[in-house]
């Protein structure tokens, strides 16, 4: 079936604009998660939806940094103002369960 | 807080056996995984294994889980040059903080496979 999928695909943008990045979880799991990949690290953990519950946002590394999701479908990602530190791959995640977490290829931001 | 380590590097000749290794911190981790990453790719699933369990075989993947050590090991049987790729320990389960299942993730293990 159709795994997480996630656009855009590569995103270049100018310091201080506003960046939106999207993430289309397997359809049935209710967790999605949103991580960054810094280049030549691992995985932090940004925030985290499971049902209707309220996120857990205590991966956001500042207030730019904002997400949504709808019901148990699409979320997106909001970075506002964005600034060089900011470059990295965004990576999304969704999970039947909370556990077993799979993930999407990422958005490649860069910003210039 | 939580803390995942690995070695960064791992080269061996096709045919041999890999062993990555990897080393956490948070003893309430239900879960300890396992993923690959390709160049260019998302994380890949290999495999994962409840934390009251010491060994989990699938395939050529055996993951061996030494609870008391804190210590997480994979060792991929008759390597293949398809199996290049960096592989990321992570923790996680349903005592990570703030109820949430977020994964902690170690660096990466970048795995060359010499033909």
């Amino acid at each position: 079936g159709a795994g997480v999928s996630q656009s855009p695909s590569n995103k270049v943008t100018e310091k201080g604009k506003d960046v939106e990045l999207r993430c289309d979880p397997i359809s049935g799991h209710t967790a999605l998660y949103w991580y960054r990949q810094r280049l030549g690290q691992g995985l932090e953990f940004l925030i985290y939806f499971q049902g209707n519950s309220a996120p857990d946002k205590s991966g956001l590394p500042s207030d730019r940094f904002s997400a949504e999701r709808t019901g148990e479908s699409v979320s997106t990602l909001t970075i506002q103002r964005t600034q060089q530190e900011d470059s990295a791959v965004y990576l999304c995640a969704s999970s039947p369960t909370g556990n077993e977490q799979y993930f999407g290829p990422g958005t490649r931001l860069t910003v210039t | 807080g939580e803390d995942v380590e690995q070695s960064l590097f791992l080269s061996v000749r096709e045919g041999d056996s890999s062993v990555i290794n990897c080393t956490y911190t948070d003893s309430s981790s239900t879960y300890l995984y396992w993923y690959k990453q390709e160049p260019g790719a998302g994380l890949q699933l290999l495999t994962y294994i409840f934390s009251n369990m010491d060994m989990k075989q699938d395939q050529r993947l055996t993951v061996l889980l030494n609870k008391k050590d804190k210590h997480l090991s994979l060792r991929i049987a008759d390597t293949q040059t398809g199996d290049s790729a960096i592989y990321f320990c992570a923790e996680g389960g349903a005592d990570s903080g703030a109820g949430s299942y977020q994964l902690t993730f170690g660096k990466g293990t970048k795995l060359s496979v010499i033909p």
